[in-house]
């Protein structure tokens, strides 16, 4: 079963509109992350916030992390085409260095 | 792909054959992982090792195993492949030391077609 469920499984943008995709989890974390896989390649890590935190920056990626609510939001301002790809969340478990990923997100940027 | 290879990128077998896949690191990086991403199911962590002889089954292990005798090569073994093993595997890595303990990197991929 999976940890994290994103939503909306598609997004469809125009470029330069800014894109939200959200993540749901069910059990307690110490951090959330996000990566994306571009077609045919592999996932490449974005970004990473702890459990203590709140919202994290990274050039044009915005992350917020509610705990109470088991949630967390990534944001992409300003969007390119670049950008089309899918989008997964991921949380970690208890031993072992692993991760829980989410069904993603397939976000496609209209140039 | 942060010094990861997987080989081979591409395989048709038939059911019932074995198949070995190899993911090698130039990272030396304690844990490797292999996963498998199938439509509508996400990446499934099918098995992980953390270190040298060292392994430990994921949520979709049966029917696979795993062997690592050298820090940077995992191998994942179907022993009698079958259709639902069709599927792209993924290789990831990470470490057990510095700030980003946490952060996986991920191979290019396997495509395994099982007819």
């Amino acid at each position: 079963s999976q940890q994290g469920e994103e939503d909306p499984q598609a997004l469809s943008i125009q470029e330069g509109e800014n894109a939200t995709m959200n993540c749901s989890y069910k059990t307690s974390i110490n951090n959330l992350q996000w990566y994306r896989q571009n077609s045919g390649r592999g996932l490449v890590h974005l970004i990473l916030i702890r459990s203590n935190e709140r919202e994290k920056h990274s050039g044009r990626l915005r992350v917020t992390l509610d705990t109470s609510k088991k949630s967390s939001s990534l944001l992409i301002t300003a969007s390119r085409a670049a950008d089309t790809a899918s989008y997964f969340c991921a949380t970690d478990a208890d031993a072992g260095n692993m991760l829980t990923f989410g069904g993603g997100t397939r976000l496609m940027v209209k140039p | 792909d942060a010094g990861i290879t997987q080989s081979p990128r591409h395989k048709v077998t038939e059911t019932g054959t074995p198949v070995t896949l190899r993911c090698h690191q130039t990272e030396n990086h304690r844990y490797m992982y292999w996963y498998r991403q199938d439509p509508g199911h996400g990446l499934r962590l099918i098995h992980y090792s953390y270190g040298v002889k060292d392994t430990d089954k994921g949520e979709v292990s049966d029917g696979y195993s795993v062997s690592r005798s050298k820090t940077e090569d995992f191998l994942l073994t179907l022993e009698s492949a079958t259709s639902s093993q069709t599927s792209v595997y993924f290789c990831a890595i990470s470490d057990s030391q510095g700030p980003s303990t946490d952060t996986q990197y991920f191979g290019p991929g396997t495509r395994l077609t099982v007819l």
